[in-house]
């Protein structure tokens, strides 16, 4: 079966600051989907990776897929208190009938200090 | 607004008490999806519906049970013989044509046991 684990498990930075969180996989990632959570909330979607190299970027915030598509990571650049949260990547497996499923990894409290 | 709704927010359950959760959508979505979040264990997929009156079996899903009545609806009823029902319940849905596609979330449900 595929895990996901990611690193670090918690992230504490001062507002302003860059940081990086990984995710690594123990087989070839098909599709990479990088999610946020807030506690007690739903996930939402932020970018999702399929292709060896792939880079994407939203505001400030930039995903990328390696070459060998078995780790990704999500950079935020100047990081600000709204992106306190918890960071969650999945690959995608596929099910019968063309279905599939998200398998997550455990995820990555940030938490921006001002 | 496109988007996924669920009630309730909290839900509290009885020993020996069936419960059911409540998931819609109104982004024409063929696919959709229950999982279970816990802590520490990340996400387990329950059950999954492609279509209408067609649902398939997860990775978790004894002691649950599943209709599709209708597309926009996915309900989740957690029975009696649920042992350890306590957790966070997330309905997402998909497009349904494709193997690698963006699952969107919905706000979730949280399950305490009195």
């Amino acid at each position: 079966s595929q895990e996901l684990e990611q690193s670090p498990q918690s992230l504490i930075v001062q507002e302003g600051k860059n940081l990086t969180i990984n995710c690594t996989s123990s087989k070839t990632l098909y599709g990479l989907y990088w999610y946020k959570q807030k506690y007690g909330e739903g996930l939402i979607f932020l970018m999702m990776l399929q292709k060896g190299g792939e880079e994407k970027s939203h505001e400030k915030i930039t995903a990328k897929l390696d070459e060998k598509k078995q780790q990704s990571s999500l950079h935020i650049t100047a990081s600000q208190p709204s992106h306190a949260g918890i960071y969650l990547c999945g690959a995608g497996l596929s099910l019968i009938q063309g279905a599939q499923k998200l398998v997550f990894g455990q995820g990555t409290r940030l938490t921006i200090n001002p | 607004d496109g988007g996924i709704t669920q009630s309730p927010k909290y839900l509290f359950r009885k020993e020996g008490q069936n419960v059911t959760l409540s998931c819609e959508q109104n982004l024409n979505h063929d696919a959709m999806y229950w999982y279970r979040q816990d802590p520490g264990q990340g996400l387990r997929l329950i059950y999954y519906s492609q279509i209408v009156n067609d649902f398939q079996k997860g990775d978790i899903a004894e002691g649950y049970s599943v209709s599709r009545e209708k597309k926009e609806s996915f309900p989740l009823t957690v029975t009696s013989a649920q042992k350890n029902p306590t957790a966070f319940y997330l309905c997402a849905s998909s497009i349904g044509s494709h193997k690698q596609e963006t699952q969107y979330f919905g706000p979730g449900t949280r399950l305490l046991v009195l």
